[in-house]
């Protein structure tokens, strides 16, 4: 596809249940980025991929958080045990060339949007 | 980390007017990139404006342009001439590398 494609777009779960969200990037995007927003509030920082690495994790909130690429391409972000806190949009983003490459600005998916009941 | 700070959660303006919207950051490094993104209530991020910090000259795009001050690390947004389909939120973002940080954002509302 010609942008970054996030699915589900929407999911509601119960709590404690585990969630699985789907990020497929620009063709060719070596950087994968995840981004979490809750109501009305900024981006905040997840985790990074440059190819299937990740070399920054630093955003993860806790170890319910996990997320793994593969291919160089597909990216799922796992959330364990979900809990209310957890409700947010969820927001994949890719961009092309290497993490060095600076002008290279994010693509961003539509996001997830996730309910936690 | 760096941190961006956009200290106007709101801001509203009259439709054909002008507004700037605020971006403070913080780093110590010299070579960066700045940028603005828009999201709409459709919750897609769409790239504004960008600003490469070794240059000098301000960025401007159509409508939206940038007041770049690399001392003072400030990184205001000018939106001239208001539209209606301007209403959204603002977001400031910094780059260095894999590093890329946004502020909390500034909503924009356009009164017809």
């Amino acid at each position: 596809g010609a942008g970054v494609s996030q699915s589900p777009s929407n999911k509601v779960t119960e709590k404690g249940k585990d969630v699985e969200l789907r990020c497929d990037p620009i063709s060719g995007h070596t950087a994968l980025y995840w981004y979490r927003q809750r109501l009305g509030q900024g981006l905040e920082f997840l985790i990074y991929f440059q190819g299937n690495s990740a070399p920054d994790k630093s955003g993860l909130p806790s170890d319910r958080f996990s997320a793994e690429r593969t291919g160089e391409s597909v990216s799922t972000l796992t959330i364990q045990r979900t809990q209310q806190e957890d409700s947010a949009v969820y927001l994949c983003a890719s961009s092309g060339g290497f993490g060095g490459d600076l002008n290279s600005p994010l693509h961003f998916g539509n996001g997830t949007r996730l309910t936690v009941t | 980390a760096q941190t961006v700070t956009q200290s106007q959660p709101e801001m509203s303006v009259q439709e054909a007017e002008t507004v700037t919207l605020s971006c403070t950051y913080d780093t110590s490094e010299s070579d960066y990139y700045l940028f603005w993104y828009k999201q709409p209530p459709s919750r897609q991020m769409i790239l504004v404006i960008r600003q490469e910090a070794y240059k000098q000259q301000n960025a401007t795009e159509n409508r939206f342009s940038v007041n770049f001050q690399k001392a003072a690390k400030s990184f205001s947004l000018k939106i001239s001439d208001s539209q209606l389909g301007d209403a959204a939120m603002y977001f400031c973002a910094y780059r260095r590398l894999s590093d890329m940080r946004f502020g909390a954002g500034t909503r924009l509302t356009v009164k017809p």
